[in-house]
């Protein structure tokens, strides 16, 4: 079984669609995150969330939303979306404790023409 | 948010050279950990080091947490074409909770 998995691997859409990522951990973990890596290899923090509190990278704009139905998913909803939005997210997941195993999903890459 | 350099940006090098890249700050790492990713796959923790001066190997891999906990390196011996792969570092964020903060990697290309 796939320890983080992320749905879909690829996603290609117009400017302007909304469209959402989804993710599954099922390691028993209490830690989710969204990271966006961009076309030079970045790889930058979007949110995490542990234990029903959000916690956002101040630089992701408010088109992006995070949203857990339980502990077990961390979802990625996407409004309005730019060019600039391509990228591939990568979903992880970690006990929570500081410097613990992130284990992460194998990514979506986003497309956005 | 702590920045966090690595070199070289890029490295190709046949079957059996050694190699090191590097990862630095200007500021004192609380810790490091060092991810390998290959493509199309997200990255797999290589590492955690967190003393200073330590020295930590995974068979072919040798990882070195500075004494001033400031810089870090991995050497590999041998490299073979299943090292190719992005290297990354990362270190505990300070603002958003225990999300990491990356390195821009440093991505080996090992030939036959």
């Amino acid at each position: 079984d796939t320890a983080v998995s992320q749905t879909p691997k690829y996603l290609v859409t117009q400017m302007g669609n909304d469209k959402s990522i989804k993710c599954e951990q099922n390691l028993g973990h209490d830690t989710m995150y969204w990271y966006k890596q961009d076309s030079k290899k970045f790889l930058k923090i979007m949110f995490s969330y542990n234990n029903k509190e959000l916690i956002i990278n101040e630089t992701v704009p408010n088109r992006f939303s995070p949203k857990s139905p339980d502990k077990a998913h961390l979802n990625l909803h996407i409004n309005s979306l730019e060019l600039g939005d391509s990228a591939v997210y990568f979903c992880a997941s970690s006990q929570g404790v500081s410097m613990d195993i992130q284990y992460f999903g194998a990514g979506t890459r986003l497309s956005v023409l | 948010t702590q920045l966090l350099e690595q070199s070289p940006q890029f490295l190709s090098i046949q079957e059996g050279e050694n190699l090191t890249v590097y990862c630095n700050s200007s500021s004192v790492f609380s810790s490091l950990q060092w991810y390998r990713q290959e493509p199309g796959e997200g990255p797999v923790l290589l590492v955690t080091v967190v003393t200073g001066g330590e020295v930590k190997k995974l068979k072919r891999l040798t990882f070195q947490f500075g004494d001033a906990r400031k810089d870090s390196s991995l050497h590999i011996t041998a490299a073979q074409p299943g090292d190719t792969g992005l290297y990354l570092c990362a270190s505990p964020s300070s603002n958003s909770g225990y999300a990491l903060n990356f390195g821009k990697g440093t991505s080996l290309l090992v030939t036959p």
